[in-house]
C-alpha cells in the first residue's frame, strides 16, 4: 500500500464550484508536489513546498491554488475550473535532504472531472 | 529534441519472455534514474532506482544505467500478466537549487503480457 494518501479518490464538480483536493503522507519527507495526468502522457509538475514553503510554481493557472498546512499535509484548492482540467492529480513526497536524489513517492492519485 | 525519450509502445509480449525497455536522454548531468511501474487510472509506484551507471537487479528486474550513451533500460524476466501497466522512467540531476533534483519523466511504454 502507498505511504502517501490522497482524498477524495473520485470527484465531479461543476465549473462553478469549489472543491479540495487533500494529501497526508506520515514518512517523514519535507517536499511534496502535486502532479497532474492526463490519459496516457507522463505526469505533469504543477507544485513543489519544500519545507512548507512554495518552492515551484509550474505557471498553473490561479484557479488551482495549493496549500501546505504542515510537512504531512498538502491541499489544492479548485475553483472555477474549466473541463480541460479534468484529469488524475497525483501527490507525491520526496525526502529533501541536501543530497535530494528525485526518488518520488506518490500517491494513488485524485480522478477529477469537471462538467 | 526532448530530454528524455521513451516509446509509448504498446510492447504486446507472451507470458514468461524477457522485456526490455529503453529510454535515451540527453542531459549529462542527470545522476539518479528511475522506472515507475503505474497500473491503469493508479498513481505511479517507483520500481528501482539507479545511482550513476552501472546494474541492480531486484527479483526479475534488473535495472541498467550507460552514461557514455545515455541509454538506460529495465529488464524483466519471466514477465507475468499482472506486469502488463505503463513503465515510466524518470532522471534528475543531483543538487538543491532551481528544481534540479526534480526528476524529468519519459512519457511511458505501455506493456502488456499475455497469457
Amino acid at each position: 500500500d502507498t505511504e502517501v494518501t490522497q482524498t477524495p479518490k473520485h470527484l465531479v464538480m461543476g465549473m462553478t464550484n469549489k472543491k479540495s483536493l487533500k494529501c497526508e503522507q506520515h514518512m517523514g519527507h519535507r517536499a511534496m508536489y502535486w502532479y497532474k495526468q492526463k490519459a496516457k502522457k507522463p505526469p505533469e509538475l504543477m507544485f513543489v513546498y519544500s519545507y512548507e514553503k512554495l518552492s515551484i510554481n509550474e505557471s498553473v493557472p490561479s484557479r488551482f491554488s495549493p496549500e501546505c498546512p504542515n510537512s504531512s499535509l498538502l491541499n489544492l484548492h479548485l475553483h472555477a475550473l474549466q473541463p480541460e482540467d479534468s484529469a488524475l492529480y497525483l501527490c507525491a513526497s520526496s525526502l529533501r535532504t541536501g543530497l535530494d536524489t528525485g526518488e518520488l513517492f506518490f500517491g494513488e492519485g485524485s480522478r477529477l472531472t469537471v462538467l | 529534441q526532448k530530454e528524455v525519450e521513451q516509446d509509448p509502445g504498446p510492447l504486446s509480449v507472451p507470458e514468461g519472455a524477457i522485456v526490455s525497455l529503453n529510454c535515451t536522454y540527453s542531459n549529462s548531468a542527470f545522476q539518479y534514474f528511475m522506472w515507475y511501474r503505474q497500473y491503469s487510472r493508479k498513481g505511479p509506484e517507483l520500481l528501482m532506482y539507479t545511482y550513476s551507471s552501472g546494474n541492480k537487479e531486484d527479483g526479475r528486474f534488473t535495472a541498467q544505467v550507460d552514461k557514455s550513451s545515455k541509454y538506460i533500460s529495465l529488464f524483466i524476466r519471466d514477465s507475468q500478466p499482472s506486469d502488463s501497466a505503463t513503465y515510466l522512467c524518470a532522471m534528475s540531476a543531483r543538487g538543491t537549487s532551481g528544481g534540479s533534483y526534480i526528476p524529468t519523466f519519459g512519457r511511458g511504454t505501455s506493456l502488456i503480457v499475455h497469457p
